[in-house]
């Protein structure tokens, strides 16, 4: 089966930095994924993992260490409209290409 | 280049009614995604279609829902006698038509059906 753990809600600052960390527990990986999504709208793709590693993106940077099960995006130099919920994603093993979600996590950024 | 398209944004319908939800995918994709969110929770998969095929629907309710992605035109998730607990946002998603590498998912904005 597959289980993916977020925290459900974090707040920070302005300015300052913020890291959620997601861990899964899956048959097989075949990638891991971050969507940031504002409330009442679509998902929208952040970032994408297969290697062990970081990944850099701008203000957004995606960890992946396979083998303890654990992801990690990290933003930086927060603004107020990166208040929004961040979804762990987990492509398993197989041929669907199907990824699972987990809960996501609020992020809620203040002044 | 238009991205994924779903219609109606909401759609409120009361119990025992059908509820047609439309999806058109970006151009070029092949490969349509169905999932449902309720409120505070993760996004989950209901069926991935291909077109004219249905690929894998395990996340799909056995009764009452069905989907299709004909040859032309937009796919189509149906729920039949529909109640109040599908109350929730259906997304759908859309992925290139290409094999291996990363299959992305660009999602649409989605419709939230309200049963009454």
């Amino acid at each position: 089966g597959q289980n993916i753990d977020q925290p459900t809600e974090m707040t920070a600052t302005e300015g300052a930095i913020v890291q959620i960390n997601c861990t899964y527990q899956t048959s097989g990986f075949n990638g891991l994924f971050w969507y940031q999504q504002h409330a009442g709208e679509a998902p929208t793709f952040l970032s994408y993992n297969v290697l062990d590693g970081l990944e850099e993106k701008g203000r957004f940077s995606s960890f992946l260490s396979r083998s303890k099960g654990y992801s990690y995006l990290l933003l930086k130099e927060l603004q107020m409209k990166d208040s929004a919920s961040y979804l762990c994603a987990v492509k398993g093993a197989g041929g669907s290409y199907i990824p699972t979600f987990g809960r996501g996590t609020s992020l809620i950024v203040h002044p | 280049n238009a991205g994924v398209m779903q219609n109606p944004r909401h759609l409120v319908r009361r119990r025992g009614q059908e509820a047609r939800l439309r999806c058109s995918p970006m151009k070029g994709h092949s490969h349509v995604y169905w999932y449902r969110q309720l409120p505070e929770e993760g996004l989950k998969f209901m069926v991935y279609l291909q077109k004219e095929n249905i690929i894998d629907e395990s996340g799909m309710p056995k009764e009452r829902f069905s989907a299709e992605f004909p040859k032309e035109g937009p796919s189509i998730l149906r729920i039949q006698q529909v109640v109040r607990g599908d109350s929730a946002a259906y997304f759908c998603a859309s992925s290139p038509d290409r094999s291996g590498g990363v299959r992305e998912q660009f999602f649409g904005p989605g419709t939230r059906l309200t049963v009454l």
